[in-house]
């Protein structure tokens, strides 16, 4: 079944801006992945977040994780047309047999 | 996507054929996963091994048969697929378990005729 639902499904901003996405899942977890998909390709990996973490950084990268609303953010601050990709969420629990479970993806457009 | 390869591609096959996709890692790492992409709807998980040994087989028809003969590679092997099996395959490793991160193939467009 799937547990992370990333939202929007589908963003497009100006190159330079900021962009957000977020990711909601139903059960306790054990962390939290976000992935970046270029068209057609394999899913690159971003960024990890335990469960007991609140924020994490990597370049211009933020991830946050709030476990009392079941729910992560994604901040890609000033993008780059590089940035256009799908992106996805997955999380991974011990009650799932540690199987990561993926979202739909949100499709980022980043416009010169 | 360089520490993990796959082949081919690109694949057509018809329904009748055999096929099989091929991939490498070389990461050292200890489990390998195979996935099904397909148009706006959330990565399948297909199989897993972990130390050469399958753990996990998520209700996968029979047409697709996985082959771990070391942990450096995943085979699929294809037989008698439908045309709703097309899609991107794709293959990943992760150094300890599922729940590590997933270091992913460039993926297999498989189109089924």
């Amino acid at each position: 079944s799937q547990q992370g639902e990333e939202d929007p499904q589908a963003l497009s901003i100006q190159e330079g801006e900021n962009a957000t996405m977020n990711c909601s899942y139903k059960t306790s977890i054990n962390n939290l992945q976000w992935y970046r998909q270029n068209s057609g390709r394999g899913l690159v990996h971003l960024i990890l977040i335990r469960s007991n973490e609140r924020e994490k950084h990597s370049g211009r990268l933020r991830v946050t994780l709030d476990t009392s609303k079941k729910s992560s953010s994604l901040l890609i601050t000033a993008s780059r047309a590089a940035d256009t990709a799908s992106y996805f969420c997955a999380t991974g629990a011990w009650d799932s047999n540690y199987q990561l479970i993926w979202g739909a993806g949100t499709k980022l457009i980043i416009k010169p | 996507e360089t520490g993990v390869t796959q082949t081919p591609r690109h694949l057509v096959m018809g329904m009748t054929n055999k096929k099989s996709l091929k991939c490498e890692q070389h990461l050292g790492h200890n489990a390998m996963y195979w996935y099904k992409q397909s148009a706006k709807k959330p990565l399948e998980l297909m199989f897993v091994y972990n130390f050469k040994e399958q753990t996990e087989n998520n209700s996968v028809p029979s047409r697709f048969s996985p082959e771990c003969p070391n942990s450096s590679h995943l085979f699929l092997h294809l037989h008698t697929l439908q045309p709703e099996d097309s899609a991107l395959y794709l293959c990943a490793s992760s150094p300890f378990g599922q729940s590590y991160e997933q270091y992913f193939g460039p993926g297999t467009r498989l189109t089924v005729t």
